[in-house]
């Protein structure tokens, strides 16, 4: 089945303890994406990627880190987390244009940072 | 910059009646494409429909159907027949060609109601 696999599902973690979020895409898109979902403020773009190595920061990179170096996994990191980076987390990728096509999305990862 | 609004945080409807939710962007850009996900309480991301910005003919899948507006840069969605299964909150987002970036707006929570 095609899809965009995220784990964990739900994560409780403490202020300052490194974590890292993983994502795997297996249908060989190009570009993959980490959203972030806040009530209110909808889902706000972290960081994107466009090919293996080539990332490129989103609207609210701060305080994340991202690595591409296999086309078909984008782990999200975060090295210190702090309480205002509780929020719910979206993995995503797309074939190629995404303007054109949109992203598929992965079933979110719940971060509660404490 | 983009953005994206969505100015209605909240709206219902009766089943089997239409409701249509509202959504404006801003951009200086002309060619760029435009969708509405829906988030049902699972919290997966659903592609409902897409529309290109070229394109003057507004989209349609099945029941749901968009009227877009370019010059007044207004994006709205249109349900019909609405069904408890619509229930769900809906963004609205905006993307250009040949990147990875695409916006999205507050969203919309719609209640069906039997």
């Amino acid at each position: 089945e095609a899809q965009v696999t995220q784990n964990p599902r739900y994560l409780i973690t403490v202020t300052g303890k490194k974590l890292t979020v993983t994502c795997s895409q297996n249908m060989n898109h190009e570009y993959m994406s980490w959203y972030r979902q806040d009530p209110g403020l909808g889902l706000r773009q972290i960081y994107y990627s466009m090919n293996v190595e080539v990332t490129d920061k989103g609207d609210v990179p701060e305080g994340y880190k991202v690595s591409r170096k296999e086309k078909r996994n984008f782990p999200l990191i975060l090295e210190s987390p702090s309480p205002n980076q509780t929020s719910l987390y979206f993995c995503a990728s797309s074939s190629g244009q995404v303007s054109g096509y949109g992203y598929t999305f992965g079933s979110g990862t719940r971060l509660t940072v404490v | 910059a983009q953005t994206v609004t969505q100015s209605q945080p909240e709206m219902s409807v009766q089943e089997a009646e239409t409701v249509t939710l509202s959504c404006t962007y801003d951009t200086s850009e002309s060619d760029y494409y435009l969708f509405w996900y829906k988030q049902p309480p699972s919290r997966q991301m659903i592609l409902v429909i897409r529309q290109e910005a070229y394109k003057q003919q507004n989209a349609t899948e099945n029941r749901f159907s968009v009227n877009f507006q370019k010059a007044a840069k207004s994006f709205s969605l249109k349900i019909s027949d609405s069904q408890l299964g619509d229930a769900a909150m809906y963004f609205c987002a905006w993307g250009t060609s040949n990147t990875g970036k695409l916006i999205f707006g507050q969203g919309t929570t719609l209640q069906v109601k039997p």
